[in-house]
């Protein structure tokens, strides 16, 4: 079947310090890969995508390579903020045509000044 | 981007009772929405696409007959937890996909739901 695996959490790191979230997927298929934050109280909101092998999502310091031979869409930042303070979700969509979005289970990401 | 609105933001009723839980897009047309559920600590798991217009088509193991979807405009998209048990308590999520900018799944701010 088609899932996703992430991180396990709570994370917590100092500001300034380097991020990295794990996520591998299992998917039949070439699938679409994605990274939603969720912050406190809000709905997710997609901060990346990326949707073919080798491809880089960014977006506000974030980045994801698309590995396919290591079916792995890790999320890495540079320099942390306490902002960024949220919940990170992974997931996966199959087919640019499908709708449907399987995620994983959630990372919540605490950054102390 | 696009914004999507959920209604109510927390709810608390009686066993046995039945909840409505609304989800609006406000700045654009959405023939399809999702539903998603949360547990604590858990993932979002996709409980049935709303299509405008049509019968929503549920995923496996949800209860069509207990969770009653209704999109019967392009905005607007409703949740109905008929006869709601204390195991019915958690997080819905719904989502609108914009078509025509973004292509892509925008998510409402979730609504609890607390059974008693």
């Amino acid at each position: 079947g088609n899932s996703v695996t992430q991180m396990e959490g709570p994370v917590t790191l100092s500001e300034e310090a380097f991020l990295t979230i794990n996520c591998t997927y299992t998917a039949t298929g070439y699938p679409s890969l994605f990274w939603y934050v969720q912050y406190p109280g809000e709905g997710l909101q997609l901060l990346l995508k990326a949707t073919k092998a080798d491809d880089k999502g960014s977006n506000k310091g974030f980045e994801a390579t698309y590995r396919k031979e290591t079916t792995s869409f890790h999320l890495e930042k540079g320099s942390v903020q306490v902002s960024d303070s949220a919940v990170y979700f992974c997931a996966l969509r199959l087919g640019q045509g499908a709708q449907k979005l399987v995620f994983g289970q959630g990372t919540r990401l605490t950054i102390n000044p | 981007g696009a914004v999507v609105s959920q209604h109510p933001s927390r709810v608390i009723c009686k066993s046995g009772t039945s909840v409505k839980i609304e989800c609006r897009s406000l700045d654009f047309q959405a023939t399809t929405m999702f539903w998603y559920r949360q547990f604590p600590k858990q993932s979002l798991m996709l409980m049935a696409t709303s299509n405008e217009g049509s019968k929503a088509t549920y995923e496996q193991g949800v209860e069509k007959d207990k969770f009653l979807i209704n999109h019967a405009s392009l905005t607007l998209s409703t949740l109905t937890v008929t006869s709601a048990h204390p195991e019915d308590s958690s997080f819905y999520i719904c989502s609108a996909r914009e078509v025509t900018v973004y292509n892509e799944q925008f998510f409402g701010p979730g609504t609890r739901l607390t059974v008693l």
